[in-house]
């Protein structure tokens, strides 16, 4: 089993469409949970983490852990045509120490239409 | 604004090759890294650096070496390269205090006939 399972998707929606991102994880040790956005022919950059459990907020951006489940979601509200990128979820235990490696999902394509 | 650099962003080699892919980022991080995307597969890491001149294998180090005798360099070596080593290659940098947030760069284009 993976670490980390993403749907690679494609995923396809129109404009002002609520988008949902999941990732599962098989590691309770891990404790960070990041979503990277990664646009063509660019390297990802992170776009929200997580410490823990809850809910975390960023505009029209919500990322959710329930670690009870090892479940990790991307909520994308109003979603635009700049949001089309490939959404990458992460996940560490190692989070301020030195070693600081992340784990990736496979990343899923999202392609918002007009 | 933090910036990682590779140094090219297209390579084409012929199989049996020696390739060096380098990295350089200017924000004084400790950690390093180098992983490979492909489609389906995301990213993998190969090799990472936490202090120079030190190195842990990742996730798929066969195949592959590394170096960083620098703090702001770290280097990526195809000692012979092969046809499954046609891929994507992004470097990435972070802080040790704050490990979560890891910077890429733009990736280099690697396809070996």
């Amino acid at each position: 089993q993976k670490e980390v399972e993403q749907d690679p998707g494609p995923l396809s929606v129109p404009e002002g469409a609520i988008v949902s991102l999941n990732c599962t994880y098989s590691n309770s040790a891990f404790q960070y949970f990041m979503w990277y956005r990664q646009y063509s022919r660019k390297g990802p950059e992170l776009l929200m983490y997580t410490y823990s459990s809850g809910n975390k907020e960023d505009g029209r951006f919500t990322a959710q852990v329930d670690k009870s489940s090892k479940y990790i979601s991307l909520f994308i509200r109003d979603s635009q045509p700049s949001d089309s990128a490939t959404y990458l979820c992460a996940i560490s235990n190692a989070g301020g120490t030195s070693y600081g490696k992340l784990t990736f999902g496979q990343g899923t394509i999202l392609t918002v239409h007009p | 604004d933090v910036k990682v650099t590779q140094s090219s962003r297209y390579l084409v080699k012929r199989t049996g090759e020696k390739v060096f892919l380098e990295c350089v980022q200017d924000m004084d991080h400790e950690n390093m890294f180098w992983y490979r995307q492909d489609p389906g597969l995301g990213l993998r890491l190969i090799y990472f650096s936490y202090d120079v001149k030190m190195k842990e294998k990742g996730d798929i180090p066969e195949g592959y070496s590394v170096s960083r005798e620098k703090k702001e360099r770290f280097s990526l070596i195809l000692e012979s390269a092969s046809t499954n080593q046609t891929s994507m290659y992004l470097c990435a940098s972070s802080f040790s205090w704050r490990s979560y947030e890891q910077y890429f760069g733009p990736g280099t284009r690697l396809t070996v006939t």
